[in-house]
């Protein structure tokens, strides 16, 4: 099926550093979801994007949607060890079809 | 925070074993979802539901099976468990239309199979 390039795969910065992470399709999405995943626990919503350029922030992290709507990026801020986790961008390319997600991005935080 | 809520958390189980896993949500959602996820890795999708009576096959085959015989509940059984099937499984729903389609996760279920 449809799938989303995710990348970083795994991302090892120092509390403090800013992070960058995206997803890209061949096809136009009009849903952009970032989740947050802890272990042994299921995905965290983050932010949720509709619409084309749309940036959103939910204080540390900005996502944006892609002018194309082919793409989106999450970025974190001044990062602190709670970060730490795999993060899944996600698509939805209508309203009533099921989402693909990434393959998901570890990040590591050290103190 | 999402109203959705899975049973038992960690389930160890022997071979051959019926056993079901429980996903309900309490926010009147038509689709609901089950993916299965090994330790750090992508989720797939194996089951879908739009509404009552509806359950589809995802896009990772699954031996397991699905019953929607109420909106809120979404329960997953596999009829003789094997080690292979051991790995988290998370369940998810969403409204089937309007302008926000966020889908929601529980806390999923790590299941080991001895």
């Amino acid at each position: 099926g449809q799938q989303l390039n995710q990348s970083p795969q795994s991302m090892f910065i120092q509390e403090g550093e800013d992070v960058s992470m995206n997803c890209t399709s061949s096809s136009i999405f009009n849903t952009w979801l970032w989740y947050k995943q802890d272990p042994g626990e299921g995905p965290v919503l983050l932010i949720a994007l509709y619409k084309a350029g749309e940036l959103t922030s939910n204080g540390r992290l900005t996502a944006q949607f892609g002018i194309t709507r082919k793409d989106s990026f999450l970025n974190i801020s001044a990062s602190i060890p709670s970060d730490v986790g795999i993060y899944f961008c996600a698509g939805r390319r209508t309203s009533g079809s099921r989402l693909t997600f990434g393959e998901g991005t570890q990040l590591t935080v050290n103190p | 925070e999402a109203d959705i809520y899975q049973t038992p958390r960690y389930l160890v189980i022997g071979t051959g074993k019926k056993i079901t896993l429980e996903c309900s949500q309490t926010m009147g959602h038509d689709k609901m979802y089950w993916y299965q996820q090994d330790p750090g890795m992508e989720l797939h999708l194996i089951h879908y539901s739009y509404g009552v009576n509806s359950t589809e096959k995802g896009d990772l085959s699954s031996e397991s099976t699905v019953s929607r015989i109420r909106t809120e509940h979404f329960p997953l059984t596999l009829e003789s468990a094997r080690p292979s099937h051991t790995s988290q499984y998370l369940c998810a729903s969403s409204d089937l239309y309007g302008g926000n389609t966020e889908a929601f996760f529980g806390q999923g279920t790590r299941l080991t199979v001895v």
